[in-house]
């Protein structure tokens, strides 16, 4: 059963500052590895998709990477706003038919002004 | 930009009872889902639903959980009678407008259920 963890739960670091959020999962046999951002009592907006042959993903001032050999994924935030403040979850997908996301418990970041 | 839609925001019902939460997927989309977060948990995985009949669901969803797609249009999960457990944060999404399994998932706001 895949097992999805990110790593740190909470961070919280100066405005400007370029920052990493991990992700990690158990089973390496994905088909695509999605990010989300969740703010407060609201849904979840997908960020980046990352399928299973690419190592990298861009959007604006985020870049998604995916080194499935290892299980990880990283998204790297470049010069930090202060409505970049959320929860960023992520979420892989295992299933080759309409299966469902396996999520982790996401990062909570705060971007001090 | 198109956009999932669920209803209502908030629905508070008392244990026991029936309660349907309604979605409108992405026109077009072909695959849905149903997630619940419980507070401070995991977004976890219900159901998903392709070509008018569920195919996939995880163990949480049981006999009390059933999916319905009306129409062309709706996308609806019912809980047969509530329990206090079922209390949570539930997401409808959707995807695949091309019925490509490797599409994004979009999600919508969700739905507040509480149960007293």
């Amino acid at each position: 059963k895949q097992e999805v963890t990110q790593i740190p739960a909470a961070l919280s670091v100066p405005e400007g500052e370029n920052l990493v959020l991990n992700c990690s999962f158990t089973d390496s046999a994905i088909y695509n590895l999605q990010w989300f951002r969740q703010d407060p009592g609201k849904g979840l907006t997908s960020l980046l998709l990352i399928q299973s042959s690419q190592r990298e993903q861009t959007s604006g001032r985020l870049n998604a990477s995916l080194d499935k050999s290892s299980g990880r994924s990283t998204l790297y935030i470049a010069a930090s706003q202060p409505g970049d403040s959320a929860t960023y979850l992520c979420a892989s997908y295992s299933g080759g038919g309409a299966d469902g996301l396996t999520f982790g418990k996401g990062t909570h970041l705060i971007i001090q002004p | 930009e198109p956009e999932v839609t669920q209803t209502p925001s908030h629905q508070v019902t008392q244990m026991g009872q029936e309660v349907i939460l309604r979605c409108v997927p992405i026109s077009n989309h072909l695959y849905f889902y149903w997630y619940r977060q419980i507070l401070g948990q995991k977004v976890e995985f219900l159901v998903s639903f392709y070509n008018n009949e569920i195919s996939e669901k995880s163990e949480i969803f049981d006999d009390q959980f059933s999916v319905e797609r009306p129409d062309g249009s709706n996308f609806t999960l019912k809980i047969r009678s509530t329990k206090l457990e079922d209390s949570a944060m539930y997401f409808c999404a959707s995807s695949g407008r091309t019925g490509n399994s490797n599409q994004p998932q979009h999600f919508g706001d969700g739905t507040r259920l509480s149960i007293l």
